[in-house]
């Protein structure tokens, strides 16, 4: 079965330094990766997602993520954090029937 | 990019009630929208697959009775939480993916509240 995991609850980091949000996945075939961002009492909104070709994927607010097939990972990075990054951060994987299987979350707090 | 509303965005509700929360997808048609429960400092959970005109595909555990889902157009679903008790208070987030497939798209997510 298709999973995610993110082993993070928190990554705390200062402003201006670079950021790394962990994520590693499980799946049989190739994998559809996804990463979202939720701030407070809101909705998810879509940072960017791994299909297939490059393996750094560039995506919303300056954020990118690397698939690593052999370390089957999936790490959402920026190269100087904000503090308006400060919010939830869910990787996810398609699974099954089109459905999207969530990690846990990871806090990001960026402090100034 | 696309826009999925919800309503509403917060709702109060005395227990044994029911409550309705739309999802609107405004400037796409929606073949298929997913409805999520997300408990504080938790995961969103998958509760349920509305397909449009076809009755919704629930995931193991969650109770068809208690949450009902009707998905009449392709722009509107609704979530019914019948006869709700505190234990349903909770955050409710839909998400509608296109024709062909393709990008979900997320609602803003609906608090309930039952008192």
């Amino acid at each position: 079965a298709q999973s995610v995991a993110q082993p993070e609850d928190q990554v705390n980091v200062a402003e201006g330094n670079p950021l790394t949000v962990k994520c590693t996945y499980s799946v049989s075939g190739n994998p559809y990766l996804f990463w979202y961002v939720q701030y407070p009492n809101r909705g998810l909104q879509f940072l960017l997602k791994y299909i297939t070709g490059d393996n750094l994927v560039k995506g919303s607010y300056g954020f990118e993520a690397e698939f690593n097939k052999s370390q089957t990972s999936f790490h959402l990075k920026k190269p100087s954090a904000l503090v308006s990054d400060s919010a939830l951060y869910f990787c996810a994987v398609r699974g099954g029937y089109n459905k999207l299987i969530f990690g846990a979350g990871t806090r990001l707090a960026v402090h100034p | 990019g696309a826009v999925v509303s919800q309503h509403p965005s917060w709702v109060i509700c005395k227990s044994g009630t029911s409550v309705k929360i739309e999802c609107r997808s405004l400037d796409f048609q929606a073949t298929t929208m997913f409805w999520y429960r997300q408990f504080p400092k938790q995961s969103l959970m998958l509760m349920a697959t509305s397909n449009e005109g076809s009755k919704a595909t629930y995931e193991q555990g969650v109770e068809k009775d208690k949450f009902l889902i009707n998905h009449a157009s392709l722009t509107l679903s609704t979530l019914t939480v019948t006869s709700a008790h505190p234990e349903d208070s909770s955050f409710y987030i839909c998400s509608a993916r296109g024709q062909g497939g393709g990008e979900l798209f997320f609602g803003e997510g609906s608090r309930l509240t039952v008192l």
